[in-house]
């Protein structure tokens, strides 16, 4: 596509509950990263894939987050047992170089509230 | 304290005034973006720099790599620039965020 596409674009869960939060980067671009962004702050990092690869996993804040890229182009961040601190915006962007040096596209965000 | 700082948080121009908006990093970096937010958090990126100046219509920014400083500046505001503008360095081999200058341009 031309974008990056993040769904859903909203999502409220009930504390405990699981969630599911989709990237579709650009077609063809073989970084991808995910950003979490608390209200009135700037993007945290999460996690980097390199095509299918996760190279970095260091900013995911504890063993109930997961994300995959299983073919290097779609990804899913997956929260288990969500808590309200895991309330925020995540965000999704995909680069056509190598670690992103050369520049992103982000998508719009999946914004989660957890009540 | 932040590896990246940005001032001011907050910023109200009229319409027309020059804006400058600022970035001091203290980790070492390959390259500075400035990143625009739009309500409803999509970002767009501005610029990418690792040295001198870029410019792009209204937009200027530039970078200092000695001094750890980074600007951007906005010639003749308009309120469509109202935003927040974010900065981030390119670090080893991720960005880390600054927290954002929220504008605001009035008619």
């Amino acid at each position: 596509g031309a974008g990056v596409s993040q769904s859903p674009r909203y999502k409220v869960a009930k504390r405990g509950q699981d969630v599911a939060l989709r990237c579709d980067p650009i077609s063809g671009h073989v970084s991808l990263f995910w950003y979490q962004q608390a209200l009135g702050q700037g993007p945290e990092f999460l996690t980097y894939f390199q095509n299918e690869a996760q190279l970095d996993k260091s900013g995911l804040p504890s063993d109930r987050f997961f994300a995959e890229r299983p073919e290097g182009s779609v990804s899913t961040l997956k929260i288990q047992r969500t808590q309200q601190e895991d309330s925020a915006v995540y965000l999704c962007a995909s680069s056509s170089s190598d670690r992103g040096f050369y520049g992103y596209t982000f998508g719009s965000g999946t914004r989660l509230t957890v009540v | 304290k932040n590896e990246v700082e940005q001032s001011p948080q907050n910023l109200t121009a009229q319409e027309g005034e020059f804006i400058t908006i600022n970035c001091s990093y203290s980790v070492g970096i390959s390259a500075l973006h400035w990143l625009q937010q739009h309500p409803g958090g999509g970002i767009v990126s501005l610029f990418m720099l690792s040295s001198g100046k870029k410019k792009h219509g209204r937009l200027i920014a530039t970078i200092n790599i000695q001094e750890k400083h980074s600007s951007l500046h906005i010639t003749a505001s308009h309120p469509r620039d109202s935003a927040v503008y974010i900065c981030a360095v390119f670090n080893t081999d991720k960005l880390i965020f600054g927290t954002g200058t929220r504008l605001q341009v009035f008619p």
